[in-house]
C-alpha cells in the first residue's frame, strides 16, 4: 500500500524547478505532501482531494489525477530552503496513512 | 514549534525490554498518529487513534501497543525490544477523524536505541 516516489533524489542549482511524483496502485482518498529537514520532524505542505485539484502554496505547487492515482509536486525557481527529503502519504483508508520513502531535494547555489 | 509534545527525547535500552513513548496532542486535536522512522524504511504507520478509539491499525507489530487517553494523550509500548526497533518513533496529532481534511502536526520524536 506504500506509494512510490520518483526521482529517489534531485539536486538542483537555485532557481531550477523540479517535479516529484507520487504514485499508488491503490484509489485514494486524499494525497499529503511533508517536507523533512535532517534531524527535524516532517512539516506539512498541502493536502489533495479527490476532485483532482490543484494546489499551490509560495513557489510550491501540486497536482492529483485522480484517475491515475499519481500526484505531482512542483517547486519553481528552488530556494536554498527547499532542501530536504519531501515525503507523499497517501490514504486509502481514512486514518490510514502510507508514506512514500521519499525524495531527496538538494539545492546548491 | 508543532504543539505537539514527546517524551522522552532519548531512550536507550536493551534487548528484551519494555518503554513507553508519551505523546501530548495539539490543543484541541482529537486525533493521534504514531510513526515508526527508520534508516531505510522512511515513515512507517504504525497506528491512529481518534477521540480514544482506535481508529486505523498499519504496520504495527504484534509486540508494539498504544491507547488515548481521556485528556486525549497518547503511549506508545514496546516490549520484547530488539535491535531492529531501534529507530526514530513521531507522533502526530490532528483535528478531525481522519487526514483527509487536515493536516498533520508532527513532534519532535522519540530517538529509541535499542543495544
Amino acid at each position: 500500500q506504500q506509494p512510490v516516489q520518483s526521482p529517489q533524489a534531485v539536486i538542483l542549482r537555485e532557481g531550477e524547478d523540479a517535479v516529484i511524483n507520487c504514485s499508488s496502485s491503490k484509489a485514494l482518498y486524499s494525497v499529503h505532501w511533508y517536507r523533512q529537514k535532517h534531524g527535524e520532524a516532517p512539516v506539512f505542505l498541502m493536502i489533495l482531494l479527490k476532485g483532482g485539484e490543484q494546489k499551490g502554496h509560495d513557489k510550491i505547487s501540486a497536482s492529483f489525477n485522480e484517475k491515475k492515482q499519481q500526484s505531482s509536486l512542483y517547486l519553481t525557481a528552488s530556494q536554498l530552503s527547499y532542501s530536504g527529503t519531501y515525503f507523499c502519504g497517501t490514504e486509502v483508508r481514512i486514518g490510514d496513512m502510507r508514506f512514500g520513502a521519499g525524495t531527496r531535494l538538494t539545492v546548491k547555489p | 514549534d508543532s504543539g505537539v509534545t514527546q517524551t522522552p527525547k532519548h531512550l536507550i535500552t536493551a534487548t528484551g525490554q519494555r518503554v513507553t513513548l508519551r505523546c501530548s496532542p495539539r490543543s484541541g486535536d482529537l486525533s493521534v498518529y504514531w510513526y515508526q522512522q527508520s534508516l531505510d524504511q522512511g515513515l512507517q504507520f504504525l497506528i491512529q487513534y481518534y477521540n480514544g478509539e482506535e481508529r486505523a491499525k498499519g504496520n504495527i507489530l504484534e509486540r508494539f501497543s498504544a491507547q488515548q487517553f481521556p485528556d486525549l494523550h497518547s503511549e506508545l509500548n514496546l516490549s520484547s525490544l530488539e535491535l531492529g526497533d531501534s529507530a526514530l518513533y513521531f507522533c502526530a496529532s490532528s483535528l478531525g477523524a481522519g487526514p483527509s481534511y487536515n493536516e498533520q502536526f508532527f513532534g519532535p520524536g522519540t530517538r529509541l536505541t535499542v543495544l
